[in-house]
């Protein structure tokens, strides 16, 4: 079966760190764009990193140069390192797969995610 | 960045009534616009890509429309697990980016 585990949420103090584990199964996590996506308390839907099958990593304004995302290609796992959190940040993070493998993204399908984890919450609070 | 614009915000329906949801971006995004669904305590479910192709085990009542800035989400005959919240995403281009959500809720 194809899915996606999140999991390392918590409770962190402001300018605190946490990393973020997604274990896939069912798929090799090096051939699929893989994305963060976060959901803050009663808000929408927020991208928050994607790491190509190539390697390469792209953030929005809001979390670059404190996120980072990376995989392990041998234990299949995505993760998000999150440095000097932020209240704001509070939410439940999504990992999320591209709907084709990398070498095929026609028609916007590895920017489009059709296998998603359950999420894990992050609070950060003093 | 291109930005998404869902309407209504919220709707009440009631069971077989029929549907539409708005989302309009700030540029033209071709045809590179994706529906999810989410239910609540959920991950967000696939429903459309590409503007009008729907999701593998997706039930047809749901359908997209549209190219360029303006689409639409349509359900045709409301059913009680459709009662969720549902959002729009650009998949044109990083970075990507979401609409605000439509919470439909029971009339």
């Amino acid at each position: 079966e194809v899915q996606l585990v999140e999991s390392g949420g918590g409770l962190v103090q402001p300018g605190g760190s946490l990393r973020l584990s997604c274990a896939a199964s069912g798929f090799s996590v090096n051939n699929y764009y893989i994305s963060w996506v976060r959901q803050a308390p009663g808000k929408g839907l927020e991208w928050v990193s994607i790491i190509y099958s190539s390697g390469t990593t792209y953030y929005p304004d809001s979390v670059k140069g404190r996120f980072t995302i990376s995989r392990d290609n041998s234990k299949n796992t995505l993760y998000l390192q999150m440095n000097s959190l932020r209240v704001e940040d509070t939410a439940v993070y999504y990992c999320a797969r591209a709907r084709a493998p990398g070498l095929n993204c026609g028609g916007g399908s590895c920017y489009t995610f059709d296998i998603w984890g359950q999420g894990t919450k992050v609070t950060v609070s003093s | 960045d291109f930005q998404m614009t869902q309407s209504p915000s919220s709707l009440s329906a009631s069971v077989g009534d029929r549907v539409t949801i708005t989302c309009r971006a700030s540029q033209s995004i071709s045809n590179y616009l994706n529906w999810y669904q989410q239910r609540p305590g959920k991950a967000p479910k696939l429903l459309i890509y590409v503007a009008s192709s729907l999701q593998s085990g997706v039930p047809s009542r749901f359908s997209g429309s549209g190219s360029g800035t303006d689409f639409t989400l349509t359900i045709s005959s409301l059913q009680p697990e459709d009662f969720a919240t549902y959002y729009c995403q650009q998949s044109y281009s990083i970075p990507l980016t979401f609409g605000g959500g439509t919470k439909v809720e029971i009339k």
